[in-house]
């Protein structure tokens, strides 16, 4: 059973720095392209970015780039998502799921809080 | 800058057929975008039905349908009940990045 487990929420200021992990098991995570996807409270989902198996190609929305940095440890089963310069639309439920051609599994999400 | 459209909101009756769609504000949805769908009802997590245009995800009744029968892409349920009243999203592919559609409100009454 596949299993995505996202930790690293909380509550952090504006322009402040996070790291969101998330734990995979169940799968061959080193054979799956990752992704992560956010949801504002009471908003829709919104992708914000994707990485390659081997970990060498990743792609952002326009909203994170340059900021949001996406990478993985295949080692560890592992997928990351480094946030700097986080302002308060950043603030939204981060799930973490194992994704192709839109067939997705989903994590129970982290909540990232930004305010002052 | 794309926009993937869905209805804000749609009401069906028990029983009945309904069809959700997934558009973009420049040109046409294919196969090469990909279009999957997904529900969410308050409080839980998405879960995905149809993938790459009409593949059903594991344990999805074939009330659920995915196609692509004009310039959109479309979610038909059939036999609609109470308890698929929920959001539902689409998301496409294109220039290497995926957009979600901003959902749909599906109320079963």
């Amino acid at each position: 059973e596949v299993q995505l487990v996202e930790s690293g929420g909380g509550l952090m200021q504006p322009g402040g720095s996070l790291r969101l992990s998330c734990a995979a098991s169940g799968f061959s995570f080193s054979n799956q392209w990752m992704h992560w996807v956010r949801q504002a409270p009471g908003g829709g989902l919104v992708w914000v970015s994707r990485i390659n198996p081997a970990g060498t190609t990743a792609d952002y929305a326009d909203s994170v780039k340059g900021r949001f940095t996406i990478s993985r440890d295949n080692a560890k089963s592992t997928l990351y998502l480094q946030m700097n310069s986080l302002s308060v639309e950043d603030t939204a439920v981060y799930y973490c799921l194992k994704f192709l051609y839109g067939d997705a599994s989903w994590g129970q999400g982290t909540l990232v809080t930004v305010s002052s | 800058q794309t926009v993937v459209t869905q209805e804000p909101s749609i009401s069906v009756s028990p029983g009945g057929t309904v069809t959700l769609t997934c558009g973009l504000n420049f040109g046409s949805v294919s196969t090469n975008n990909y279009p999957s769908w997904y529900r969410q009802t308050p409080g839980q997590t998405p879960r995905t039905l149809i993938f790459s245009t009409n593949t059903r995800s594991s344990g999805v009744p074939d009330r659920f349908f995915g196609s692509i029968p004009g310039k959109k892409a479309a979610l038909t349920i059939t036999g609609a009940q109470a308890d698929d009243e929920s959001d539902y999203y689409c998301i496409l592919y294109m220039d290497n990045a995926w957009v979600f559609g901003g959902g749909t409100k599906l109320t079963v009454l």
